[in-house]
C-alpha cells in the first residue's frame, strides 16, 4: 500500500500570498497517477489535479501541480478568500487508491 | 449534466446491513470503473471499494474486505454497496465517486475520481 503524507498540517496565510503544499508518498507513484482534490465544509470533494501537473475542468490557472515519483507539490498562487479548504492528494495508479490525510489552509 | 446520487444511508445497529446505491447519469456508465469512498465526522477521505466496468474484478480496502460487497447493474445505469457487519466505526459519509475507462482500443485509461456524488450518511448506533 502506497501511503501519502501530507504537510503541512494546517497552512495560515492571506489572501495574495502563495501557498505550497506537499504530498510525500512512500513509495513511487506510478505513471505520475496523483492528483488533488479540494474539499470546503459540508460539500463534496472537487478534483483540483491529475496525472500530478494537468488542471480539471473548470480549474482556475492559479492551481497548479508538479512532482514526480514520491515527491509531488499543489501549488496555490494569489490566494482568495474562496480558497480557504482541506486539500488532499491521492493516488489513483494502483489499489489501494489511498488518500492523504489532508492540508486545511486558512485564509487569514 | 452529469451526475452520481447516493441513497440508501441511514442509522443502522452494529452488526446490522445496509446498501448503498448511487445512480449515474449523463455519461456512459458501463464504460467507467467506479469506486466509493468514505469520510467519519471531522476526517479525511478513505477510499472503501472499486469495481471494474465489467464488474469482473473488485478491490476493497482491508477495514471492509469480507464485510462489504460492490456491484453494479450497468443496464439500470447504478453502482452498489452491500454493507453487512457493520461497526461504529463505519460510521460516515460514503460518497460514489468515477474513476478509469476502457477506451476505443480495449486499453484501461486511469483517471483521477472526477465526478463525485454528493454522499449519504452511514450511522452505526445502537
Amino acid at each position: 500500500e502506497i501511503v501519502l503524507t501530507q504537510s503541512p498540517g494546517t497552512l495560515s496565510l492571506s489572501p495574495g500570498e502563495r501557498a505550497t503544499l506537499s504530498c510525500r508518498a512512500s513509495q513511487s507513484v506510478s505513471s505520475s497517477y496523483l492528483a488533488w482534490y479540494q474539499q470546503k465544509p459540508g460539500q463534496t470533494p472537487r478534483l483540483l489535479i491529475y496525472g500530478a501537473s494537468s488542471g480539471a475542468t473548470g480549474i482556475p490557472d492559479r492551481f497548479s501541480g508538479s512532482g514526480s515519483g514520491t515527491d509531488f507539490t499543489l501549488t496555490i498562487s494569489r490566494l482568495e478568500p474562496e480558497d480557504s479548504a482541506v486539500y488532499y492528494c491521492q493516488q489513483y495508479g494502483s489499489s489501494p487508491y489511498t488518500f492523504g490525510q489532508g492540508t486545511k489552509l486558512e485564509l487569514k | 449534466e452529469v451526475q452520481l446520487v447516493e441513497s440508501g444511508g441511514g442509522l443502522v445497529q452494529p452488526g446490522g446491513s445496509l446498501r448503498l446505491s448511487c445512480a449515474a447519469s449523463g455519461f456512459i456508465f458501463s464504460n467507467y470503473w467506479m469506486h466509493w469512498v468514505r469520510q467519519a465526522p471531522g476526517k479525511g477521505l478513505v477510499w472503501v471499494s472499486r469495481i471494474t466496468s465489467d464488474e469482473s474484478s473488485t478491490s476493497y480496502a482491508d477495514s471492509v474486505k469480507g464485510r462489504f460487497t460492490i456491484s453494479r447493474d450497468n443496464a439500470k445505469n447504478t453502482l452498489y454497496l452491500q454493507m453487512d457487519s457493520l461497526r461504529a466505526e463505519d460510521t460516515a459519509v460514503f460518497y460514489c465517486a468515477r474513476g478509469g475507462y476502457y477506451d476505443s482500443s480495449g486499453s484501461y485509461q486511469a483517471q483521477a475520481f472526477d465526478i463525485w456524488g454528493q454522499g449519504t450518511m452511514v450511522t452505526v448506533s445502537s
